[in-house]
């Protein structure tokens, strides 16, 4: 069966840091990898599709990178606003899910 | 505005049924794939269920497959999932999602609030 794995599960950081979250493919899906960003009682949001493409409105600080199957989703500089869960997802298939909290 | 909102969620034994409904606003609800995706309690995002514009395609995970049917009312801009001989492991907040589709995936760029749903006697 096709797999995504994100890693870590939990990250703790700091308002300012830079963090970095990973997703492997079990099978090369090029560079159709789709980010998305959950809060606990609201929507998730669409960060980032194709891999590396930011939606609109989403903070420049967000980025993501990758190909095959290894892919990344970076935030330059943490902000308050930006400690939530985060899910990569190809096709019909989510990531298990990062954590982000605050150090 | 651009709007999802799902309704329907309750309390329910195991093995009873109950029909969420997701009210689409502000764009062309027939021309997009629709999804249902849930998140159990503690756990992340799982897809349930897709369906296409016109109603003629539809998809279901492995867990569902036999119990849950989805469908659409176009001319009331409405997406459906009927939940049926439901189980202490359908419990979830229940979301659904609008799709763009390309090659051999898609992403979805509008999603609900979610309802929630709770099977326990």
């Amino acid at each position: 069966d096709f797999q995504m794995t994100q890693s870590p599960s939990t990250l703790s950081a700091s308002v300012g840091d830079r963090v970095t979250i990973t997703c492997r493919a079990s099978q090369s899906i090029s560079t159709w990898l789709v980010w998305y960003q959950h809060k606990p009682g609201k929507a998730p949001k669409l960060l980032i599709t194709k891999a590396s493409s930011l939606e609109s409105g989403v903070p420049s600080r967000f980025s993501g990178s990758g190909s095959g199957t290894e892919f990344t989703l970076t935030i330059s500089s943490l902000q308050p606003d930006d400690f939530a869960t985060y899910y990569c997802q190809y096709s019909d298939t989510f990531g298990q899910g990062t954590k982000l909290e605050i150090k | 505005e651009v709007k999802l909102m799902e309704s329907g969620g309750t309390l329910v034994q195991p093995g009873g049924s109950l029909r969420l409904s997701c009210a689409a606003s502000g764009f062309t609800f027939y021309s997009y794939n629709m999804n249902w995706v849930r998140q159990a309690p503690g756990r992340g995002l799982e897809w349930v269920s897709a369906i296409d514009p016109g109603a003629g395609s539809t998809f279901y995970a492995d867990s569902v497959r036999g119990r849950f049917t989805i469908s659409r009312d176009n001319s009331k801009a409405t997406l459906f999932l009927q939940m049926n001989t439901l189980r202490a492991e359908d419990t979830a907040i229940y979301y659904c999602a609008r799709r763009t589709d390309y090659s051999s995936t898609y992403h979805m760029d509008v999603w609900g609030k979610g309802t929630t749903v709770t099977v326990s006697s």
